[in-house]
C-alpha cells in the first residue's frame, strides 16, 4: 500500500464549478501536507502548503486536512480553464524536504 | 532570476547508449534530487544529495548514477543498465531545513 494514495482521475469540471481534490494517507505521523500543480510537460510547482490539521486559504484555493481520517483536501473555487492540470498532494513527518511522500496525481480539466 | 534549469529539454537515444541529463541551481540550496515521473506512477525518487560530493540513493536507483562537485549541479547519466529508461526526468531542489522542494522543468528522455 502507498503512503500516499490519490485518485489519477481524469476528472473534467465545467468553468466556474467548485473542484475537490482528495487524498488519503497511511502515516500517521504525518504533519506536513502540500499540493503541487503541474501543467503538462512542467515541473511541479508549490501551492499550497498546511501543517498539522485545519483549513488554509488563498485565493480561490483552500487546502484541508483532516488528520483523524488521514484525508487531504484541496478545493477550487469558480474554476477556470487555467486550473487545467495535474494535482499532486505530498506528505512528510519529519520536516525534511527528504522525507516528502508524493502521491500520483489527480488529472483536472476545466472546460471553458 | 533564480531558479533550476534542465537541460536538454528533449533527448533522445539510442538503446545501449549512456545519457547524461543536466541539472543547475542558482537558489543556493543544499539539497537536490531526481525523479522519475512516469504516467499514473507518480514521482519516484532516483538520487538525492544534500551536501556536496554526498549523495544517496533513492527508492529506483539501479541503472542511474549522479554526482555532486558542485553545490549548483546535479548531473544525472542514464546508463545502458536501466532497461527501461524512456520517462520524464524531473530534478528539484530544497534549502537546508526546509520541508518542501522545488522543481526544474523536467527533461523527457526518450529511447529509440
Amino acid at each position: 500500500q502507498k503512503e500516499v494514495e490519490q485518485d489519477p482521475g481524469p476528472l473534467s469540471v465545467p468553468e466556474g464549478a467548485i473542484v475537490s481534490l482528495n487524498c488519503t494517507y497511511s502515516n500517521s505521523a504525518f504533519q506536513y501536507f502540500m499540493w503541487y500543480r503541474q501543467y503538462s510537460r512542467k515541473g511541479p510547482e508549490l501551492l499550497m502548503y498546511t501543517y498539522s490539521s485545519g483549513n488554509k486559504e488563498d485565493g480561490r484555493f483552500t487546502a484541508q486536512v483532516d488528520k483523524s481520517s488521514k484525508y487531504i483536501s484541496l478545493f477550487i473555487r469558480d474554476s477556470q480553464p487555467s486550473d487545467s492540470a495535474t494535482y499532486l498532494c505530498a506528505s512528510s513527518s519529519s520536516g525534511s524536504a527528504r522525507q516528502l511522500t508524493f502521491g500520483s496525481g489527480t488529472q483536472l480539466t476545466v472546460l471553458p | 532570476d533564480g531558479g533550476i534549469t534542465q537541460s536538454p529539454k528533449y533527448l533522445f537515444r539510442k538503446e545501449g547508449q549512456n545519457v547524461t541529463l543536466s541539472c543547475e541551481q542558482n537558489l543556493n540550496h543544499d539539497a537536490m534530487y531526481w525523479y522519475r515521473q512516469d504516467p499514473g506512477q507518480g514521482l519516484r525518487l532516483i538520487y538525492y544529495s544534500q551536501i556536496v560530493n554526498d549523495f544517496q540513493k533513492g527508492d529506483i536507483a539501479e541503472g542511474y548514477s549522479v554526482s555532486r562537485e558542485k553545490k549548483e549541479s546535479f548531473p544525472l547519466t542514464v546508463t545502458s543498465a536501466q532497461k527501461n529508461p524512456t520517462a520524464f526526468y524531473l530534478c528539484a531542489s530544497s534549502p537546508q531545513g526546509s520541508d518542501t522542494q522545488y522543481f526544474g522543468p523536467g527533461t523527457r528522455l526518450t529511447v529509440l
